[in-house]
């Protein structure tokens, strides 16, 4: 099946600083990435979704100035935490799709701030 | 609003055979999904339906009626392993993925 490859898996940052989370989609090429959240034992939360060469389509309440989202090829997707702070400690998973295909996740990111 | 139901939990004995329901209402439809998750990792696909009836792959089968909006996934010959949430997700009109809570399933010995 198709590959979704997102890096890092884990990382630890300090309150303040940036992180950015790349997914690739490895043998496809993905027109639409999705972007997740979820918080232990909850249920994935939609934090936005990016179609290649637009800008992300942010679900209400996320801040987009925060949580910075660039979709410039139909392989790559990044999503980068900026300022990072204790709360926004998260699993945060990517996953991508052609039209009409399922989407297909990356592994996740366990970030942690301290 | 657009919404998916599913258990929260349910617990099932191993060897045995559990049915996991899932109703929706979304504005639209354009093929629902069943996934797994395992704790701390991300989901892995198990099954797609977009037409009406059931679709059979190993032990699992899932089954859609687009008329009663509902669909079911079904496990057979549970082993330990399928201890996990299954997330059941629809497509809607503008092929966005709608997810509901999950169903966290607890297999017993």
């Amino acid at each position: 099946g198709a590959v979704v490859s997102q890096h890092p898996s884990w990382v630890i940052c300090k309150s303040g600083t940036s992180v950015k989370i790349e997914c690739r989609s490895l043998d496809f090429q993905a027109t639409t990435m999705f972007w997740y959240r979820q918080f232990p034992k909850q249920s994935l939360m939609l934090m936005a979704t990016s179609n290649e060469g637009s800008k992300a389509t942010y679900e209400q309440g996320v801040e987009k100035d925060k949580f910075l989202i660039n979709h410039a090829s139909l392989t790559l997707s990044t999503l980068t935490v900026t300022s990072a702070h204790p709360e926004d400690s998260s699993f945060y998973i990517c996953s991508a799709k052609s039209r009409d295909t399922e989407a297909f996740f990356g592994q996740g990111t366990r970030l942690t701030v301290v | 609003g657009q919404n998916i139901d599913q258990p929260t939990e349910m617990t099932a004995t191993e060897g045995a055979i559990v049915q996991i329901n899932c109703t929706y209402q979304t504005s639209g439809f354009n093929g629902l999904f069943w996934y797994q998750q395992h704790a701390g990792e991300a989901p892995t696909f198990l099954s797609y339906n977009v037409l009406d009836g059931l679709e059979e792959k190993g032990r699992f089968s899932s089954f859609l009626s687009r008329s009663k909006g509902y669909s079911y996934l079904l496990l057979k010959e549970l082993q330990m392993k399928d201890s996990a949430s299954y997330l059941c997700a629809v497509t809607d009109s503008n092929y966005q993925l709608i997810w509901g809570a999950g169903t966290k399933l607890i297999i017993k010995p």
